[in-house]
Protein backbone atom coordinates (compact mmCIF):
# COMPACT_ATOMS: atom_id res chain seq x y z
CA UNK A 1 0.00 0.00 0.00
CA UNK A 2 1.78 2.80 -1.38
CA UNK A 3 -1.02 5.35 -0.46
CA UNK A 4 -2.68 8.10 1.64
CA UNK A 5 -6.23 7.96 2.32
CA UNK A 6 -8.04 11.31 3.05
CA UNK A 7 -11.97 10.98 3.79
CA UNK A 8 -14.52 12.72 2.99
CA UNK A 9 -13.21 14.08 -0.54
CA UNK A 10 -15.44 17.30 -0.35
CA UNK A 11 -17.58 18.53 3.15
CA UNK A 12 -19.66 21.56 3.19
CA UNK A 13 -20.13 22.92 6.64
CA UNK A 14 -21.67 25.58 8.94
CA UNK A 15 -19.71 28.12 10.96
CA UNK A 16 -21.44 26.38 13.93
CA UNK A 17 -20.87 22.51 13.64
CA UNK A 18 -18.31 20.44 14.03
CA UNK A 19 -16.78 17.99 12.10
CA UNK A 20 -13.50 16.12 11.21
CA UNK A 21 -11.24 14.90 8.29
CA UNK A 22 -9.24 11.57 8.52
CA UNK A 23 -6.50 10.48 7.33
CA UNK A 24 -4.89 6.99 7.28
CA UNK A 25 -1.60 5.77 5.94
CA UNK A 26 0.08 2.16 6.06
CA UNK A 27 3.17 2.23 4.32
CA UNK A 28 4.90 2.56 8.15
CA UNK A 29 5.98 6.21 7.96
CA UNK A 30 6.62 7.66 11.45
CA UNK A 31 5.83 11.28 10.30
CA UNK A 32 2.52 12.58 9.53
CA UNK A 33 1.42 16.11 8.53
CA UNK A 34 -2.10 18.72 7.93
CA UNK A 35 -1.47 20.91 5.09
CA UNK A 36 -3.91 23.83 3.93
CA UNK A 37 -4.04 24.57 0.54
CA UNK A 38 -5.34 28.02 -0.99
CA UNK A 39 -6.27 28.12 -5.18
CA UNK A 40 -3.54 28.53 -7.17
CA UNK A 41 -0.99 28.68 -4.13
CA UNK A 42 1.39 25.58 -2.55
CA UNK A 43 0.74 24.16 0.62
CA UNK A 44 0.94 25.80 3.76
CA UNK A 45 2.28 23.30 7.00
CA UNK A 46 -0.19 23.35 9.66
CA UNK A 47 0.87 20.83 12.37
CA UNK A 48 3.51 17.94 11.92
CA UNK A 49 3.44 14.50 13.94
CA UNK A 50 6.63 12.59 14.64
CA UNK A 51 6.29 9.37 16.16
CA UNK A 52 2.60 9.80 16.91
CA UNK A 53 3.34 13.57 18.83
CA UNK A 54 2.74 16.85 17.95
CA UNK A 55 6.33 18.24 17.06
CA UNK A 56 5.13 21.48 15.03
CA UNK A 57 1.97 24.05 15.49
CA UNK A 58 2.62 26.61 12.91
CA UNK A 59 0.57 28.91 15.18
CA UNK A 60 -2.83 27.43 13.53
CA UNK A 61 -5.98 29.23 15.63
CA UNK A 62 -7.67 26.77 17.87
CA UNK A 63 -10.55 26.26 16.09
CA UNK A 64 -8.33 23.61 14.27
CA UNK A 65 -7.64 20.37 16.13
CA UNK A 66 -5.34 17.73 15.19
CA UNK A 67 -5.40 14.27 16.69
CA UNK A 68 -3.18 11.53 16.34
CA UNK A 69 -4.43 8.15 17.46
CA UNK A 70 -2.19 5.87 16.31
CA UNK A 71 0.79 5.73 13.51
CA UNK A 72 -1.53 5.29 10.66
CA UNK A 73 -3.82 7.57 11.75
CA UNK A 74 -4.54 11.36 11.63
CA UNK A 75 -7.59 12.76 12.53
CA UNK A 76 -8.27 16.92 11.99
CA UNK A 77 -10.99 17.91 14.02
CA UNK A 78 -12.71 21.28 12.71
CA UNK A 79 -15.28 23.87 15.02
CA UNK A 80 -16.56 26.74 14.73
CA UNK A 81 -14.82 27.70 11.50
CA UNK A 82 -14.99 30.86 9.43
CA UNK A 83 -15.44 31.46 5.31
CA UNK A 84 -11.85 32.38 5.06
CA UNK A 85 -10.75 28.30 6.07
CA UNK A 86 -12.47 27.42 2.78
CA UNK A 87 -9.72 25.59 1.03
CA UNK A 88 -8.34 21.95 0.02
CA UNK A 89 -6.98 20.10 3.29
CA UNK A 90 -3.98 17.95 2.26
CA UNK A 91 -3.26 15.10 4.79
CA UNK A 92 0.81 14.10 4.10
CA UNK A 93 2.71 11.46 5.28
CA UNK A 94 6.67 10.69 5.22
CA UNK A 95 9.02 8.03 6.60
CA UNK A 96 10.61 10.25 9.15
CA UNK A 97 11.35 13.89 9.87
CA UNK A 98 12.86 15.63 8.57
CA UNK A 99 11.14 14.63 5.32
CA UNK A 100 14.42 13.95 2.92
CA UNK A 101 12.69 11.60 0.62
CA UNK A 102 9.70 13.45 0.16
CA UNK A 103 5.71 13.35 1.41
CA UNK A 104 2.85 11.32 -0.11
CA UNK A 105 -0.13 13.08 -0.14
CA UNK A 106 -3.23 12.25 -0.15
CA UNK A 107 -6.18 13.47 -2.33
CA UNK A 108 -7.39 16.53 -0.09
CA UNK A 109 -10.83 17.40 1.46
CA UNK A 110 -12.34 20.18 -0.45
CA UNK A 111 -13.35 22.48 2.39
CA UNK A 112 -16.66 25.10 2.17
CA UNK A 113 -17.47 26.85 5.03
CA UNK A 114 -20.84 28.61 4.48
CA UNK B 1 12.14 34.69 6.01
CA UNK B 2 13.55 32.54 3.27
CA UNK B 3 12.15 32.59 -0.28
CA UNK B 4 11.86 30.27 -3.22
CA UNK B 5 11.25 31.80 -6.60
CA UNK B 6 9.88 29.78 -9.29
CA UNK B 7 9.61 30.42 -12.53
CA UNK B 8 7.86 30.97 -14.65
CA UNK B 9 4.36 31.32 -13.03
CA UNK B 10 2.64 29.79 -16.23
CA UNK B 11 3.63 28.15 -19.10
CA UNK B 12 1.99 28.00 -22.40
CA UNK B 13 3.41 25.60 -24.65
CA UNK B 14 2.32 23.05 -27.90
CA UNK B 15 2.02 19.48 -27.75
CA UNK B 16 5.82 17.73 -28.61
CA UNK B 17 7.47 20.82 -27.02
CA UNK B 18 10.23 20.64 -24.22
CA UNK B 19 9.42 22.61 -21.37
CA UNK B 20 11.81 24.13 -18.42
CA UNK B 21 11.15 25.58 -14.91
CA UNK B 22 13.36 26.51 -12.35
CA UNK B 23 13.67 27.80 -8.65
CA UNK B 24 16.00 29.99 -6.92
CA UNK B 25 17.24 31.28 -3.35
CA UNK B 26 19.27 33.01 -1.63
CA UNK B 27 19.63 30.20 0.66
CA UNK B 28 21.22 26.89 0.46
CA UNK B 29 19.40 23.39 0.48
CA UNK B 30 20.06 20.21 1.22
CA UNK B 31 17.29 18.65 -0.65
CA UNK B 32 15.16 20.04 -4.30
CA UNK B 33 11.76 17.89 -4.50
CA UNK B 34 9.62 18.64 -7.22
CA UNK B 35 5.96 17.88 -6.95
CA UNK B 36 3.38 17.68 -9.59
CA UNK B 37 -0.44 18.47 -9.03
CA UNK B 38 -3.46 18.18 -10.61
CA UNK B 39 -6.67 19.78 -10.17
CA UNK B 40 -8.50 18.19 -7.58
CA UNK B 41 -5.69 16.36 -6.15
CA UNK B 42 -2.82 16.35 -4.14
CA UNK B 43 1.04 17.01 -5.35
CA UNK B 44 2.99 13.60 -6.72
CA UNK B 45 6.24 13.72 -5.63
CA UNK B 46 8.33 13.70 -9.16
CA UNK B 47 11.98 13.72 -8.48
CA UNK B 48 14.10 14.08 -5.66
CA UNK B 49 17.30 15.71 -5.41
CA UNK B 50 20.41 14.69 -2.95
CA UNK B 51 23.37 16.15 -3.88
CA UNK B 52 25.01 19.58 -5.49
CA UNK B 53 25.08 19.03 -9.03
CA UNK B 54 23.20 16.05 -9.33
CA UNK B 55 21.26 15.52 -12.48
CA UNK B 56 18.17 12.99 -12.30
CA UNK B 57 15.83 11.52 -14.92
CA UNK B 58 12.80 9.87 -14.34
CA UNK B 59 10.99 9.06 -18.08
CA UNK B 60 10.59 12.03 -20.24
CA UNK B 61 11.44 14.29 -16.91
CA UNK B 62 15.13 15.55 -15.75
CA UNK B 63 15.80 17.91 -12.77
CA UNK B 64 18.87 19.05 -11.10
CA UNK B 65 20.67 20.16 -8.04
CA UNK B 66 22.55 23.37 -8.61
CA UNK B 67 26.03 23.53 -7.93
CA UNK B 68 25.75 26.30 -5.46
CA UNK B 69 22.43 24.47 -3.69
CA UNK B 70 20.90 27.48 -4.00
CA UNK B 71 18.83 26.48 -7.17
CA UNK B 72 17.11 23.73 -9.66
CA UNK B 73 15.87 23.23 -12.52
CA UNK B 74 12.90 21.02 -14.03
CA UNK B 75 12.93 20.10 -17.89
CA UNK B 76 10.12 18.01 -19.42
CA UNK B 77 10.78 16.75 -22.49
CA UNK B 78 8.27 16.01 -25.61
CA UNK B 79 5.18 17.45 -23.68
CA UNK B 80 2.07 15.28 -23.82
CA UNK B 81 -1.66 16.50 -22.77
CA UNK B 82 -1.52 14.21 -19.28
CA UNK B 83 1.42 16.94 -18.51
CA UNK B 84 -0.74 19.61 -17.72
CA UNK B 85 -1.20 20.70 -14.17
CA UNK B 86 0.74 22.44 -11.93
CA UNK B 87 4.74 22.13 -10.86
CA UNK B 88 6.02 22.98 -7.56
CA UNK B 89 10.05 23.01 -6.19
CA UNK B 90 10.55 22.37 -2.71
CA UNK B 91 13.59 22.77 -0.77
CA UNK B 92 14.73 21.40 2.47
CA UNK B 93 16.81 23.54 4.44
CA UNK B 94 18.71 21.36 6.93
CA UNK B 95 18.83 17.86 7.89
CA UNK B 96 18.13 17.52 11.42
CA UNK B 97 14.77 18.95 13.80
CA UNK B 98 14.93 21.97 12.91
CA UNK B 99 14.36 21.76 9.15
CA UNK B 100 12.43 24.00 6.55
CA UNK B 101 10.36 23.05 3.65
CA UNK B 102 9.89 26.00 1.44
CA UNK B 103 7.58 25.55 -1.30
CA UNK B 104 8.11 27.68 -4.58
CA UNK B 105 4.97 29.40 -6.00
CA UNK B 106 4.01 26.86 -8.81
CA UNK B 107 4.47 27.05 -12.33
CA UNK B 108 0.96 25.97 -13.95
CA UNK B 109 1.77 24.19 -16.95
CA UNK B 110 -1.09 24.85 -19.68
CA UNK B 111 -0.68 23.10 -23.53
CA UNK B 112 -2.37 24.98 -26.83
CA UNK B 113 -5.17 22.47 -28.50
Amino acid sequence: DTEVTQTPKHLVMGMTNKKSLKCEQHMGHRAMYWYKQKAKKPPELMFVYSYEKLSINESVPSRFSPECPNSSLLNLHLHALQPEDSALYLCASSLGTPPNYGYTFGSGTRLTVV
Amino acid sequence: GQQLNQSPQSMFIQEGEDVSMNCTSSSIFNTWLWYKQDPGEGPVLLIALYKAGELTSNGRLTAQFGITRKDSFLNISASIPSDVGIYFCAGLTNMDSNYQLIWGAGTKLIIKP
